[in-house]
């Protein structure tokens, strides 16, 4: 069961460079979701989808945006990287529907310098 | 109204000890109260989770309390093991919204 599978792990990048975070699930889930925890911190929502081609924006999404063409993949694209984009982000996703549990990836490690 | 205020912020508790970690909201649409655990370089995973038809949910050591006029609850670890220690997050969400709102968690460290 591979589950969330986030790549990559660790990533350091440039101010002004672009990247993509890679995140698949093979539950077949409907909700999917991209978090970034500062240290110490809570998890704070970036963008999150409910269902192929269909996307929003949660508490902090700012300089990063996503896609949805399948289930299984949820893409989250960072441009013109930021110090203040260094930070963990995961991937989660839930079946949805009533109330489930969300399952995490092991998160990436970004820093931007 | 969509906060979940948790505390404290960090704990320390010897082994063998009770750990009890707190949890407010206000949004009393909320229906789902579930709890994550962190290990260092992981993802966060589900611990246990209640819904407000009860007052409280038993899965071994850990235990979750619910105060539904009180709006909140507690998450206690009984006979608490090095190998709880973690970061542990309190969560909430409705049916109607498809969010998790999360708590800003509490390290917690298991003294042995």
């Amino acid at each position: 069961n591979a589950g969330v599978t986030q790549t990559p792990k660790f990533r350091i990048l440039k101010i002004g460079q672009s990247m993509t975070l890679q995140c698949t699930q093979d539950m077949n889930h409907n909700y999917m979701y991209w978090y970034r925890q500062d240290p110490g911190m809570g998890l704070k929502l970036i963008y999150y989808s409910v269902g192929a081609g269909i996307t929003d924006k949660g508490e902090v999404p700012n300089g990063y945006n996503v896609s949805r063409s399948t289930t299984e993949d949820f893409p989250l694209r960072l441009e013109l990287a930021a110090p203040s984009q260094t930070s963990v982000y995961f991937c989660a996703s839930r079946v949805g529907g009533m109330n489930t549990e969300a399952f995490f990836g092991q998160g990436t490690r970004l820093t931007v310098v | 109204q969509q906060q979940v205020k948790q505390s404290p912020q960090s704990l320390i508790v010897q082994k063998g000890g009770i750990s009890i970690i707190n949890c407010a909201y206000e949004n009393t649409a909320f229906d789902y109260f579930p709890w994550y655990q962190q290990f260092p370089g992981k993802g966060p995973a589900l611990l246990i989770a209640i819904r407000p038809d009860v007052s409280e949910k038993k899965e071994g050591r850990f235990t979750i309390s619910f105060n539904k006029s009180a709006k909140q609850f507690s998450l206690h670890i009984m006979d608490s093991q090095p190998g709880d220690s973690a970061t542990y997050f309190c969560a909430a969400s409705m049916d109607s919204n498809y969010q998790l709102i999360w708590g800003a968690g509490t390290k917690l460290i298991i003294k042995p």
